[in-house]
């Protein structure tokens, strides 16, 4: 079993529908928990990032973490076309230090016109 | 503010070569992390270097070594390479102390024939 487990889709929705995405976990360790979404043959580029549990909202994009559930979601309000992207979903522990993030598989998603 | 750069963008090698791409921090960053991205999968931590030294290593082979320098810079080194290796590499730098959140480059794409 893999540490973290993401739905890899496609996910195909229209234009102006609210996503939801979502990640599980299995290492109760984990306390930051981070959203990237990564355009085709680029790199990852960090959207959210909260710590422990709760929620925290940036603009159009929501992240929920509930660490009792070892679930985390990301929203995306009022999707648009240039949402389309693969969105990973990535977590590390706190030890103190710089840390390795450990990383969905991804799910990717299509906003239709 | 300078975002990460990696080099080369492309590579095409042979099985049993070796191969050394590149990475520049961006700016007031003094830790880097390397991770490998296989098509369809979440990038993987290969290790990760801070004051010059190796912070946290993955389940990668010792043929698999980096390096950083005082500018922060980094560089991976994939010696004896194997077609598993072709993939993703991307670099990742962050502000070890403060906080967890990493930025990552472009990357750079391996072709191992």
């Amino acid at each position: 079993q893999k540490e973290v487990e993401q739905d890899p889709g496609p996910l195909s929705v229209p234009e102006g529908a609210i996503v939801s995405l979502n990640c599980t976990y299995s290492n109760s360790a984990f306390q930051y928990f981070m959203w990237y979404r990564q355009y085709s043959r680029k790199g990852p580029e960090l959207l959210m990032y909260t710590y422990s549990s709760g929620n925290k909202e940036d603009g159009r994009f929501t992240a929920q973490v509930d660490k009792s559930s070892k679930y985390i979601s990301l929203f995306i309000r009022d999707s648009q076309p240039s949402d389309s992207a693969t969105y990973l979903c990535a977590m590390s522990t706190s030890t103190g230090g710089g840390n390795k993030l450990t990383f969905g598989t991804g799910t990717q998603l299509k906003v239709e016109l | 503010e300078t975002g990460v750069t990696q080099s080369p963008t492309h590579l095409i090698k042979t099985r049993g070569q070796q191969v050394t791409l590149r990475c520049s921090s961006q700016s007031g960053h003094n830790t880097v992390s390397w991770y490998q991205q296989a098509l369809g999968q979440g990038p993987q931590f290969i290790f990760q270097y801070y004051r010059e030294e190796e912070n946290g290593r993955g389940n990668f082979p010792p043929r698999f070594s980096g390096l950083q320098f005082p500018n922060y810079s980094s560089e991976l080194n994939v010696n004896a390479l194997e077609l598993d290796d072709s993939a993703l590499y991307l670099c990742a730098s962050s502000l070890r102390g403060t906080s967890n959140e990493q930025f990552f480059g472009p990357g750079t794409r391996l072709t191992v024939l």
